[in-house]
């Protein structure tokens, strides 16, 4: 079946610090790969996507490409500031699913960012 | 325009006792999935829906979960005869259609005491 791991948390860094967060899957079929962000006090929220190999998904300074070689879906981003603090969560979606494209989640990594 | 909401917030019951989940999808959205978030961990899957039908109920644990969606619109999941272990955050999501980005509302937070 469908699975992703992702880097466990908590990570702490300072503001303006180079982020990663390692996130892999395991799928059957073709998944469209994305980073979720769930902030304090709010919903989940669509962070970026990618939909096939090699696309790179972007937003907010965020970024992370879809690597089939070695089915990683890594999230990036080159200055932090404290308003990233949230916890974000990879996922795919796999169309294999007769047209169910539900999504499989990792288990989250909670990033905080201090001044 | 509005996105999805869920009623209510927040949810405590008793062991035993039933319970109703609703959601409003955003307008014109034709798919919906349900999911549940327990503390620590990613949302998990458990129906979804694509109009009125559930068209893939595999994620629903037992067979006290069951969950509705009469006019395509709002949906309701129904928990029969809770347990604690019920106790999570039940998120609903929307998209216009199946393969669309999924909107997620605020979730409810079920407490089984």
């Amino acid at each position: 079946g469908n699975s992703v791991t992702q880097m466990e948390g908590p990570v702490t860094l300072s503001e303006e610090a180079f982020l990663t967060i390692n996130c892999t899957y395991t799928a059957t079929g073709y998944p469209s790969l994305f980073w979720y962000v769930q902030y304090p006090g709010e919903g989940l929220q669509l962070l970026l996507k990618a939909t096939k190999a090699d696309d790179k998904g972007s937003n907010k300074g965020f970024e992370a490409t879809y690597r089939k070689e070695t089915t990683s879906f890594h999230l990036e981003k080159g200055s932090v500031q404290v308003s990233d603090s949230a916890v974000y969560f990879c996922a795919l979606s796999d169309q294999s699913n007769f047209g169910n494209e539900k999504l499989t989640f990792g288990t989250g990594t909670r990033l905080t960012i201090i001044p | 325009g509005a996105g999805v909401s869920q009623t209510p917030s927040n949810k405590v019951t008793e062991k035993g006792k039933y319970v109703e989940l609703r959601c409003d999808p955003i307008s014109g959205h034709t798919a919906l999935y349900w999911y549940r978030q327990s503390l620590g961990q990613g949302p998990e899957f458990l129906i979804y829906f694509q109009g009125t039908g559930a068209a893939d109920d595999s994620g629903l644990p037992n067979d006290r979960f069951f969950a509705v969606r009469p006019e395509g619109s709002v949906s309701t999941l129904k928990i029969q005869r809770t347990e604690r272990g019920d106790s999570a955050v039940y998120l609903c999501a929307s998209s216009l259609q199946a393969g669309y980005t999924q909107y997620f509302g605020p979730g409810t937070r079920l407490t089984v005491l």
